[in-house]
């Protein structure tokens, strides 16, 4: 069974500097998606930015970035100029490509940005 | 545009007493549809997914259930609810295009 473990529960940073979270998963498959996912204060979840396993490119979306190491099985995310409203829950996860196209959770790592 | 809607966005309920959770989506056809919740503020557990009409499976046993009447509908329900299924009850949609879910905005559920 795949498994995602994010190793920092909480993480604080103070404004404009860049902060990375850290995600590993497990899984036997080849072909798999990953996300990283948002949660702020309002609990609405967002998606982040996504990276299709087959891509050797890590993803980037404008101030978010991935570190991804498929042999590794890392999957890390970097936050360049952090703003206060970054300040949330980040939660990695990991789906298979089948038809079932379940997500798996981490548990989440509650980031901080200080002014 | 697609859109997924979640309502009550707040529910204080006694214990024993019934539940009904509902979850729409528009501007798309035959989505995979979930249901999670989040205890605590922290990990978010699958608790039922369908991928069509009739078609539900269940990951963890429990007091809850889920229905999908229509393709675009998915209702959690419980008969009588217990102090324990309390928490942060969030509905998801995707497509088979594996761009990840996109989620409703959620209902906290107090049980009392």
């Amino acid at each position: 069974a795949q498994t995602v473990t994010q190793s920092q529960p909480e993480m604080s940073v103070q404004e404009a500097e860049t902060v990375t979270l850290s995600c590993t998963y497990d899984t036997s498959e080849n072909n798999y998606y990953l996300f990283w996912y948002k949660q702020p204060p309002s609990r609405q979840m967002i998606l982040v930015i996504r990276q299709e396993a087959y891509k050797q490119q890590n993803a980037t979306e404008n101030r978010f970035s991935v570190n991804f190491q498929k042999a590794a099985k890392s999957f890390s995310l970097k936050i360049s100029d952090s703003q206060l409203g970054d300040t949330a829950m980040y939660f990695c996860a990991f789906m298979s490509g089948n038809r079932d196209d379940k997500i798996i959770f981490g548990k989440g790592t509650r980031l901080h940005i200080l002014p | 545009s697609q859109t997924i809607h979640q309502w009550p966005a707040t529910l204080v309920q006694p214990v024993g007493s019934p539940l009904s959770l509902e979850c729409t989506v528009e501007g798309t056809s035959n989505p995979n549809l979930y249901w999670y919740r989040q205890a605590a503020g922290r990990g978010l557990q699958l608790l039922f997914y369908s991928v069509g009409i009739g078609q539900i499976s269940s990951e963890v046993p429990q007091n809850l259930s889920a229905s999908r009447p229509q393709d675009r509908q998915f209702i959690l329900s419980s008969k009588k609810l217990l102090l324990s299924d309390s928490g942060f009850y969030l509905c998801a949609w995707s497509h088979v295009n594996n761009y990840g879910y996109t989620f409703g905005s959620g209902t906290r559920l107090t049980v009392v």
